[in-house]
């Protein structure tokens, strides 16, 4: 069992629908960070959440971290072609002194024309 | 823009050899990473470095090793590879700061026949 569980693992929608991706822990982390990777590319951080209840918007993607700090959402509205790609979670577990990240398993998004 | 780089995409190595992965940064970064990067896994942190010569053991070091003798160049030691070590291999580095996000490489794919 993974510290970070994302979910749905794979998800495929038409261009133009909503999505919500999910990322679950039993531990808290003083922060969380999601990453967008695409292929033959290293992931690129899309977002840092810190504070619990956090909302932060990026154009048409919304993160939320949880009231207490063990749970975070993506949300993408009107998906486009170009949101195509694999969403990583990566948190930073609230005993950690140092700067290493707890990723999760990931998930693959594919957007259809 | 900082500029992590891989120093192979595609690597094909025979069981039992001995295989050097490298990675070099651009921006001055204290701390360099080694991730494996395999499907519904997410990233698991082999080694890490906060300083020169310096390294820490992540989640699965077994079968792997590390050399951190210049602060831009964090190398990945395979000393006898085995199969089960094909893999995507992905390199990192940040500032150390808290919260600091991770700049990848763009991965060093590894077939271990």
């Amino acid at each position: 069992t993974q510290l970070l569980e994302q979910s749905p693992q794979f998800l495929s929608i038409q261009e133009g629908e909503n999505l919500t991706v999910y990322c679950n822990s039993s531990s808290v982390f003083s922060s969380l960070q999601w990453y967008r990777q695409e292929p033959g590319e290293g992931p690129v951080l899309l977002v840092t959440v810190v504070t619990g209840g956090e909302v932060k918007k990026l154009k048409r993607l919304t993160f939320q971290f949880g009231d207490a700090r063990k749970d975070s959402s993506l949300h993408i509205t009107a998906a486009q072609t170009g949101d195509t790609g694999l969403y990583l979670c990566a948190g930073a577990l609230l005993e950690n002194a140092g700067n290493m990240l707890t990723f999760g398993g990931g998930t693959r998004l594919m957007v259809k024309p | 823009d900082v500029k992590v780089t891989q120093s192979s995409r595609y690597l094909v190595k025979r069981t039992g050899e001995k295989v050097f992965l490298e990675c070099v940064q651009d921006m001055d970064h204290e701390n360099m990473f080694w991730y494996r990067q395999d499907p519904g896994l997410g990233l698991r942190l082999i080694y890490f470095s906060y300083d020169v010569k310096m390294k820490e053991k992540g989640d699965i070091p077994e079968g792997y090793s590390v050399s951190r003798e210049k602060k831009e160049r964090f190398s990945l030691i395979l000393e006898s590879a085995s199969t089960n070590q094909t893999s995507m291999y992905l390199c990192a580095s940040s500032f150390g700061g808290l919260h600091s996000p991770l700049h990848f490489g763009n991965g060093t794919r590894l077939t271990v026949t």
